[in-house]
């Protein structure tokens, strides 16, 4: 199989710094997806990585290393509207651009 | 604006009944998908679709079928074989489904519920 792991849930402050995990099957493997869902909502496309290292969009960070087939999602100067569930989905090369999906990790930011 | 459409949001199906779900896209994508996702769970793959009058079946296919015969549409029926359809159907599209580095763009959704 390619389980995808990540954190059930999160929760921290506003304003603070989050990051959530992921691990995924390495044999294979060829770039990692994050995505935001709000409750109820479409989830929308956050990031992309292929190659190790850290990509940075604004508030938001992603980092992946291939070979200890690990990612995560860093999530800075936390707000609330960022309380959403964040979904790690990995691509293999064997299977053109179907992706398989972790359960998720739902974030819940207090005030 | 480009996006993807399905309809309608919610859905509610009698015992032993057939139901379709629509999915439309004017993104001019190659690839179709669509999953399932249960209360507080990740998404399930069911059927995909990398070409037009092409199909796979996912991880959950059984109680399901789907077409493809224009490139802007993939219809989802959900049979009355599928023991437990209650749940979020979620329809995506990517530019390409041959490459594993496209992003998925998604649909609002359809709530499915038995009555």
């Amino acid at each position: 199989g390619q389980n995808i792991d990540q954190p059930t849930e999160m929760t921290a402050t506003e304003g603070a710094i989050v990051q959530i995990n992921c691990t995924y099957q390495t044999s294979g493997f060829n770039g990692l997806f994050w995505y935001q869902q709000h409750a109820g909502e479409a989830p929308t496309f956050l990031s992309y990585n292929v190659l190790d290292g850290l990509e940075e969009k604004g508030r938001f960070s992603s980092f992946l290393s291939r070979s200890k087939g690990y990612s995560y999602l860093l999530l800075k100067e936390l707000q609330m509207k960022d309380s959403a569930s964040y979904l790690c989905a990995a691509g293999y090369k064997a299977a053109g651009n179907k992706l398989t999906f972790g359960g998720g990790t739902r974030v819940l930011v207090k005030p | 604006d480009g996006g993807i459409t399905q309809s309608p949001k919610y859905l509610f199906r009698k015992e032993g009944q057939n139901v379709t779900l629509s999915c439309e896209q004017n993104l001019n994508h190659d690839a179709m998908y669509w999953y399932r996702q249960d209360p507080g769970q990740g998404l399930r793959l069911i059927y995909y679709s990398q070409i037009v009058n092409d199909f796979q079946k996912g991880d959950i296919a059984e109680g399901y079928s789907v077409s493809r015969e224009k490139k802007e549409s993939f219809p989802l029926t959900v049979t009355s074989a599928q023991k437990n359809p209650t749940a979020f159907y979620l329809c995506a599209s990517s530019m390409r489904g041959d490459l594993s580095n496209q992003p998925q763009h998604f649909g609002d959704g359809t709530r499915l519920s038995i009555l």
